[in-house]
């Protein structure tokens, strides 16, 4: 079984300022693929970036990284240079290898002000 | 990538009625999936659909009360059976591959669906 879980229900961050989003995760796959995702007031869901258990290195989209700490079993989500835009609801997913089934964090409801 | 489109994109019904919400994909996809998101909650997984037979349905839920087609590799359908208002969510269509260097998985836009 996998498990995500977001710790932070809300946060406010200042308009220009970077913000980062915790998320750690259990499973017992060796391969696994973690995801971000952006749900605004609208509900639809933006997929904003991806992160495989075997990539070296941490993944860039734009003002998106993910902080990948193997060990840790985190994936934290960094958006730097906030925008009002960006205020919304964060989830962190998480699939195996074999079913390709998303398992979903709590999420975080993020803030930004001017 | 892939764009996903669902059919309605909300709807207000009354209890015990039923309603199928249908979602395309504009390429070939192997895998579909239904999420169900309950007010203030994350997503859930319904079922796998699955092409051409039946679908794989999570614990909790089952195919008299969701019942999914998927008939060909880009549409599926579900239907919320005899509903009432513990049914009002917004019902997520999804979408991923399962072979080459693709490894987003895709959201519809969402049904938000209200039973009163």
């Amino acid at each position: 079984a996998q498990k995500i879980t977001q710790t932070q229900p809300g946060m406010f961050v200042q308009e220009k300022e970077a913000v980062t989003l915790d998320c750690t995760y259990d499973t017992s796959d060796q391969s696994y693929g973690l995801f971000w995702y952006k749900q605004p007031s609208s509900g639809e869901m933006i997929f904003l970036i991806y992160q495989g258990s075997y990539d070296e290195q941490n993944a860039t989209e734009g003002r998106y990284s993910l902080n990948f700490q193997k060990a840790r079993k985190s994936a934290n989500l960094v958006i730097s240079a906030s925008q009002l835009g960006d205020s919304a609801m964060y989830f962190c997913a998480m699939r195996g290898s074999n079913d390709y089934k998303l398992s979903f964090g709590a999420g975080t409801t993020v803030t930004v002000r001017a | 990538s892939a764009v996903i489109s669902q059919k309605p994109s909300r709807d207000i019904c009354q209890r015990g009625t039923s309603l199928t919400i249908q979602c395309q994909v504009d390429s070939q996809v192997t895998m579909m999936f239904w999420y169900r998101q309950q007010p203030g909650q994350s997503l859930t997984l319904i079922a796998t659909a699955n092409q051409g037979s039946e679908a794989t349905y999570e614990s909790g839920f089952v195919i008299d009360k969701f019942p999914i087609s998927r008939p060909n590799l880009t549409f599926s359908t579900l239907t919320v059976s005899n509903m009432s208002p513990e049914d009002s969510s917004i019902y997520l269509c999804s979408a991923t591959w399962t072979s080459g260097i693709y490894n987003e998985q895709f959201f519809g836009p969402g049904t938000r669906l209200t039973v009163l």
